[in-house]
């Protein structure tokens, strides 16, 4: 089972910010959190990873809390084309290590 | 920018009959993985191959399951005797290296078995 919680459902404005929080109270030390994004039914999508210090890209920002049990990706200006659901996983950094899937967060982004 | 590509976007198949489902994975890419997403469920992990073989298996991977990388460039799965609750969208997905961690998803193939 996944080994992280996230809430089912959030909406959005366009234009603004989406914080997505993700609970892995559970989370070993050489656990690294990334989050993946599906639109529609295409294959996942990565978006960012980290292991305690906040990472930001292109795409999103991620906050991991100082004691690693919760994190939250932010996606600064939201857009019509952010719709989607967005999973957040636990895993170590190995090589031919699986992507466990929760059910995730399906972000509404709207006008 | 490189991409993992599918083929094909949609198969149809009679319960009972084989089906290969292909991919190419990005080049230079030495990971390659399968994942299914049956209609309104999770995506489920089915099985990753490294260095010409199978290097974890999940629960759903079983004997009627096999997975080949051909030649070169192309990563298959074939399911042995196809039944209803095949029908998914089968994702592969490719990760460079062992210290390179990003997974790179194709866009799938949908399966239908009637």
């Amino acid at each position: 089972d996944a080994k992280t919680t996230q809430p089912p459902s959030m909406d959005c404005a366009e234009g603004r910010a989406a914080n997505l929080p993700c609970n892995h109270s559970t989370i070993s030390g050489n656990e690294y959190v990334y989050w993946y994004r599906q639109i529609h039914s295409q294959g996942p999508q990565y978006i960012i990873h980290g292991l305690k210090n906040n990472e930001t890209n292109e795409m999103a920002s991620l906050i991991i809390t100082e004691d690693r049990k919760s994190s939250t990706l932010i996606l600064p200006h939201a857009t019509l084309r952010d719709t989607a659901v967005y999973y957040c996983i636990v895993r170590p950094n190995q090589a031919g290590t699986a992507l466990i899937f929760g059910k995730g967060t399906t972000l509404s982004v709207s006008s | 920018e490189p991409e993992v590509t599918q083929t094909p976007s949609h198969q149809v198949t009679q319960m009972g009959q084989e089906v290969i489902l292909r991919c190419v994975p990005i080049s230079n890419h030495l990971y390659f993985y399968w994942y299914r997403q049956i209609l309104g469920q999770k995506v489920e992990f089915l099985v990753s191959f490294y260095n010409n073989e199978i290097s974890e298996k999940s629960e759903i991977f079983d004997d009627q399951f096999s997975v080949e990388r051909p030649d070169g460039s192309n990563f298959t799965l074939k399911i042995r005797s196809t039944k209803l609750e095949d029908s998914a969208m089968y994702f592969c997905a490719s990760r460079q290296g062992e210290f390179t961690d990003t997974q790179y998803f194709g866009p799938g193939t949908r399966l239908t078995v009637l």
